[in-house]
This record gives structure tokens, C-alpha cells and sequence, in this order.
């Protein structure tokens, strides 16, 4: 299995322009989520889906969407990129049982620099 | 005030010493208190967990839950250099639609 994987591992994008970042699990996971990391500011949670077609927004999501038209892939969409978008971004998964929240898998993350 | 706490660091100790990693929070409702550990350039991966307050060893790993403190730890005995990586402490509630709510993660680096 490969588990979660991202795609692409790093982009430079320039001010104004869109993007779409890929987030892909095997492990026929109900839930998947959005994060991202900042020096200093931790995981914070951009987006999530309890299941193929159902989004829901976390902890930061303006200037994001996304998108789950299958249930093995949740996209992360940015429409128009701004410097302060610049960050790592991992996508997680999990099995929908209750209390097991911590039961997360994470991606190997998504360097985005934004100019 | 933040839901969740942790020293910010960075942490340097020698190879052979004991670590203490600490988080404290204030949510009363979290039940699971985990431990990832995220290696440079990598992805967080799960350590440890702890269902409400006690403590769990797995190895040199030790992690401690005080729910009346609302105070967790991770204790690393014999330390070493592969355990240099960056420590985020994460917790959540029991729902089937609970989220992590994670710290801000310390970077250890153990000394050769």
C-alpha cells in the first residue's frame, strides 16, 4: 500500500495564479483532511470531508476549496495564490470510528512557495 | 488563550538523556491525547496515545496523561540521535467526527 500520497512535492507559484494540490489514500479511508504547517503556528486545519461528495471547513480555509468527487482523493484547490499562502501542506486520512480521531495517516506534504 | 500548549523550544540535549516534552491544554472535553513525531521533511506520524489520564510505555517512550492538571507529557529515556525530530503533542474529543487540535510542536535534536 502507499498509503497517502501528495501531488506535487513543491511549487512556486506567483502571486494571482491557481493551483490544485492532489492528496491520494488506499486504505479505502471515510475521512480525509487539509492542513497546513507554518514556522511557529503548528498543524492548522483547512479543510475536511466525512465522506465521497461532503466537505467542511476547519480551522483556516479562506482563500482554499476543495473537492471530493471520489472517495480516494481529496483535492485542495487555491484560485488565486497569495504570498501568505506560502507553507507546507499535508493531507491526512482516516477510518470513520468514533473516538479514534488520533488514528490519523499523513501525506509526505507539499512544499508551495508563493512570489 | 490557545486550546493547546507547547514549549515552543528548540531543545538540544546529549545522547544518553532523559527528555521531557510537555503540553498543557484547556478544552475539557478531550479524551485522546496523542504523541506524533515528524522527522525533517516528512509527514507527522503517530507515536503514542493515551485514552484519558494515565500513563502508557511503549519502549523508551513513556507518555502521561494528569486530566485534573489538563497537563500531558512524552518522557524519552536513552536518548537518541534518531530521536532528533520535531515532537507535536495533539488531542481530541470522542465523536465520530472529532478533529486533532494539535500544539506547535518542539524540535528535539539529540547531541552524538
Amino acid at each position: 500500500n502507499a498509503g497517502v500520497t501528495q501531488t506535487p512535492k513543491f511549487r512556486v507559484l506567483k502571486t494571482g495564479q491557481s493551483m490544485t494540490l492532489l492528496c491520494a489514500q488506499d486504505m479505502n479511508h471515510e475521512y480525509m483532511y487539509w492542513y497546513r504547517q507554518d514556522p511557529g503556528m503548528g498543524l492548522r486545519l483547512i479543510h475536511y470531508s466525512v465522506g465521497e461528495g461532503t466537505t467542511a471547513k476547519g480551522e483556516v480555509p479562506d482563500g482554499y476549496n476543495v473537492s471530493r468527487l471520489k472517495k480516494q482523493n481529496f483535492l485542495l484547490g487555491l484560485e488565486s495564490a497569495a504570498p501568505s499562502q506560502t507553507s507546507v501542506y499535508f493531507c491526512a486520512s482516516r477510518a470513520p470510528r468514533a473516538g479514534l480521531a488520533y488514528e490519523q495517516y499523513f501525506g509526505p506534504g507539499t512544499r508551495l512557495t508563493v512570489t | 488563550q490557545k486550546e493547546v500548549e507547547q514549549d515552543p523550544g528548540p531543545l538540544s540535549v546529549p545522547e544518553g538523556a532523559i527528555v521531557s516534552l510537555n503540553c498543557t491544554y484547556s478544552n475539557s472535553a478531550f479524551q485522546y491525547f496523542m504523541w506524533y513525531r515528524q522527522y525533517s521533511r516528512k509527514g507527522p506520524e503517530l507515536l503514542m496515545y493515551t485514552y484519558s489520564s494515565g500513563n502508557k510505555e511503549d519502549g523508551r517512550f513513556t507518555a502521561q496523561v494528569d486530566k485534573s492538571s489538563k497537563y500531558i507529557s512524552l518522557f524519552i529515556r536513552d536518548s537518541q540521535p534518531s530521536d532528533s525530530a520535531t515532537y507535536l503533542c495533539a488531542m481530541s474529543g470522542t465523536g465520530a467526527n472529532s478533529k486533532l487540535t494539535f500544539g506547535k510542536g518542539i524540535t528535539l535534536s539529540v547531541r552524538p
